[in-house]
């Protein structure tokens, strides 16, 4: 079975760094994707990596280890308006190319 | 540009009753994906189209869920009768290249809250 692993919850404070990591047993890997998204609101596309090692976009990370089935979402420089769920997705082929999606974590960024 | 938009918002029916979801995708994107999050687990993928042909289906729950997009624009996912079990926030997403493609994220709409009662 497909198999995707994050924490529930983090709690962090403002102008700190985090890092959300999350596991993975999945088949068909082809990439990984991180998504944000605000209560109510659309998930977001943060990043995205296929191959191993560190993409870096701006105050957002993202790190990938295959070999491990790994990654991880590091966030610098907290913000407030950085409390949201941030979401795990991993692409994979099986029928067809689909993402498969870990239940996400909630971020919560305190003064 | 206009993001992806879904209506309605939130959709409270009663058992039994039929709801009709709508998504209208990112202009000039081909492949249209439905998404459901069923309360406390994570989203999962129900269907693909590429234009107006479903290319994978395979994540429909069961035969009272049909999709259809006629004319490969607008989408509409039918809920007829709707049960208990089928609440939750269903997601509509669009991509201009399908995910085979590298690094081809999904745009999501706000999602539809359907509650059955």
């Amino acid at each position: 079975g497909q198999n995707i692993d994050q924490p529930t919850e983090m709690t962090a404070t403002e102008g700190a760094i985090v890092q959300i990591n999350c596991t993975y047993q999945t088949s068909g890997f082809n990439g990984l994707f991180w998504y944000q998204q605000h209560a109510g609101e659309a998930p977001t596309f943060l990043s995205y990596n296929v191959l191993d090692g560190l993409e870096e976009k701006g105050r957002f990370s993202s790190f990938l280890s295959r070999s491990k089935g790994y990654s991880y979402l590091l966030l610098k420089e907290l913000q407030m308006k950085d409390s949201a769920s941030y979401l795990c997705a991993v692409k994979i082929l099986d029928s067809s190319y689909k993402l498969i999606f870990g239940s996400g974590t909630r971020l919560l960024v305190r003064p | 540009e206009a993001g992806v938009t879904q209506f309605p918002s939130h959709s409270v029916i009663e058992k039994g009753q039929t709801v009709t979801l709508r998504c209208d995708p990112i202009s000039g994107h081909d492949n249209l994906y439905w998404y459901r999050r069923v309360m406390g687990k994570e989203i999962k993928f129900l269907l693909h189209f590429v234009k107006e042909s479903k290319q994978d289906e395979s994540g429909m729950p069961n035969n009272r869920f049909l999709a259809e997009r006629t004319g490969g624009t607008y989408s509409t996912l039918k809920v007829q009768p709707a049960e208990l079990e089928d609440s939750g926030v269903y997601f509509c997403a669009s991509s201009q290249e399908a995910l085979s493609s590298y690094n081809s994220p999904l745009h999501f709409g706000n999602g539809t809250r359907l509650t059955v009662t």
